[in-house]
């Protein structure tokens, strides 16, 4: 079975200083790891995703995240947030399980608020 | 290009009485999921369909939830009766095909209050 943790429920930070959002997960099978950004009464939006090759990832609205297979993490950053960058935001993961079915199903973590103050 | 279609937005209902929600996928797009979202959590599928048929419905509660997409488009989510722990988000969210290189679109969902 595939799970997600986010170790963060809330991040509050200042405009301009740089943010970092951690996630775990654990799989017994292939992983591929992702990450959404969800605004107020909106649905989810795809910020990245990690399949395989580089273990750096860049996405949307400059935010990059880094694979680390012996730490099983997958942590989002971003060198230098702005307001609009509040919002919730999901790390999931998603893979065959060992059966070689749910490919497709997204697995996803609790969530990260992060808020961005001036 | 058109997004994912949910209807309705919002949904107040008492416990025990049914309700029904709507999604259209984009255009073209094989594969289908009904997600829950709790306050709180991130969100759980509920079901997914490839094309008109179902590909996963382990985690739906299917005492009470039921959803089909008979023509392999527009698919409908179906709960009765409803329980106050059914107050969630329902998302709906579509792509070409299953594969992870493939993004899933999601709807803004609808929001169920059941009280």
């Amino acid at each position: 079975a595939q799970s997600v943790t986010q170790l963060d429920s809330q991040v509050p930070v200042f405009e301009e200083a740089p943010v970092e959002l951690r996630c775990n997960y654990s799989s017994s099978v292939s992983v591929y790891l992702f990450w959404y950004v969800q605004y107020p009464n909106q649905g989810l939006q795809l910020l990245l995703k990690y399949l395989s090759g580089s273990t750096l990832v860049k996405g949307i609205n400059g935010f990059e995240a880094e694979f680390n297979k012996s730490q099983t993490s997958f942590h989002l950053r971003k060198p230098s947030v702005h307001i609009s960058d509040t919002a919730e935001y999901f790390c999931a993961v998603s893979g065959r399980n060992a059966g070689g079915t749910s490919y497709g199903k997204l697995t996803f973590g609790q969530g990260t608020i992060l808020t961005v103050h001036p | 290009e058109a997004g994912v279609a949910q209807s309705p937005r919002y949904k107040i209902i008492e416990k025990r009485q049914s309700v029904a929600f709507w999604c259209n996928p984009i255009s073209g797009h094989a594969t289908l999921y009904w997600y829950q979202q709790i306050l709180g959590q991130g969100p759980k599928l509920l079901i997914q369909f490839q094309n008109n048929g179902v590909v996963d419905d382990s985690q739906l509660p299917k005492d009470r939830f039921s959803a089909e997409r008979l023509k392999g488009v527009d698919s409908t989510l179906k709960i009765q009766p409803a329980k106050l722990e059914d107050s969630a988000v329902y998302l709906c969210a579509s792509s070409l095909d299953p594969s992870p290189n493939t993004e899933a679109f999601f709807g803004q969902g609808t929001r169920l209050t059941v009280v």
